[in-house]
C-alpha cells in the first residue's frame, strides 16, 4: 500500500520570496514516480513536476523544482519567486511505475497544502 | 486544442435518482480515470479504465457505475445506492496506465 502525507494543512509566502512545500511517502513498490498537482480555486487539477525513483537528478520545470530524498522518503515541492497567481492548493501524489497486477498505477494522493502568497 | 471536458460544472440531485456525469477527452489517451474530492481531502480513485470496453473499481465504487464504449468517452453515473454522493468529480486522463494524468476542469455534485 502506499501513502502520502503532507504535514502543512497551510503556508504563507511573500510575493517574490521562494517556498518549500513538505511531502513524504510510503511504499513497497521498488519503481514508482512522484508527482505535484496544483488545484485553483477554480477546481481543475494542474500538472506540475513528476520524479521517478530511479531518476539521479531533481526534476525542475520553471520555477518549479522537485527536493527528492530518496533515503528520507520525501518529495518536497519548491517554488521560486512566488507570484500571487501561485496562490492554491498543492496535492503531492505518486504511483507504481513498474506493473504489478490491476490497480498498480493507481495514483495515490496526500490531502494537500493551502499556499497563500501575499502581496 | 486537445483537452479534457466535463460536464456539467454544477449539478443537483434530488435523493433517489441516478445522474450521470460526462467526460470527453480528444487526446487519443488510451487510460481514462474518475475521481472523487471531499472538502479537506485528496482525491480518491472511483473507477478507471485502461481500455475501450474494460474498466477496473478503485477505492470507492460502490453505489457508482461507468461505461467505456469509447475511447474518448468515459461517463460517470451517480446511483441511488451511493450513501454521500455530494462531491467534486474529476475526470482525468493518460496515454497509457503508467504515464502523467491530466485532469478535467471538474463537476460539483450536490444531493438535495
Amino acid at each position: 500500500a502506499q501513502k502520502i502525507t503532507q504535514t502543512q494543512p497551510g503556508m504563507f509566502v511573500q510575493e517574490k520570496e521562494a517556498v518549500t512545500l513538505d511531502c513524504t511517502y510510503d511504499t513497497s513498490d521498488p519503481s514508482y514516480g512522484l508527482f505535484w498537482y496544483k488545484q485553483p480555486s477554480s477546481g481543475e487539477m494542474i500538472f506540475l513536476i513528476y520524479q521517478g525513483s530511479y531518476d539521479q537528478q531533481n526534476a525542475t520545470e520553471g520555477r518549479y523544482s522537485l527536493n527528492f530524498q530518496k533515503a528520507r522518503k520525501s518529495a518536497n515541492l519548491v517554488i521560486s519567486a512566488s507570484q500571487l497567481g501561485d496562490s492554491a492548493m498543492y496535492f503531492c501524489a505518486m504511483r507504481a511505475t513498474a506493473y504489478s497486477g490491476a490497480g498498480s498505477y493507481q495514483l495515490t494522493f496526500g490531502k494537500g497544502t493551502k499556499l497563500s502568497v501575499i502581496p | 486544442d486537445g483537452g479534457i471536458t466535463q460536464s456539467p460544472k454544477y449539478l443537483f440531485r434530488k435523493e433517489g435518482q441516478n445522474v450521470t456525469l460526462s467526460c470527453e477527452q480528444n487526446l487519443n489517451h488510451d487510460a481514462m480515470y474518475w475521481y472523487r474530492q471531499d472538502p479537506g481531502q485528496g482525491l480518491r480513485l472511483i473507477y478507471y479504465s485502461q481500455i475501450v470496453n474494460d474498466f477496473q473499481k478503485g477505492d470507492i465504487a460502490e453505489g457508482y457505475s461507468v461505461s467505456r464504449e469509447k475511447k474518448e468517452s468515459f461517463p460517470l453515473t451517480v446511483t441511488s445506492a451511493q450513501k454521500n454522493p455530494t462531491a467534486f468529480y474529476l475526470c482525468a486522463s493518460s496515454e497509457g496506465g503508467a504515464d502523467t494524468q491530466y485532469f478535467g476542469p471538474g463537476t460539483r455534485l450536490t444531493v438535495l
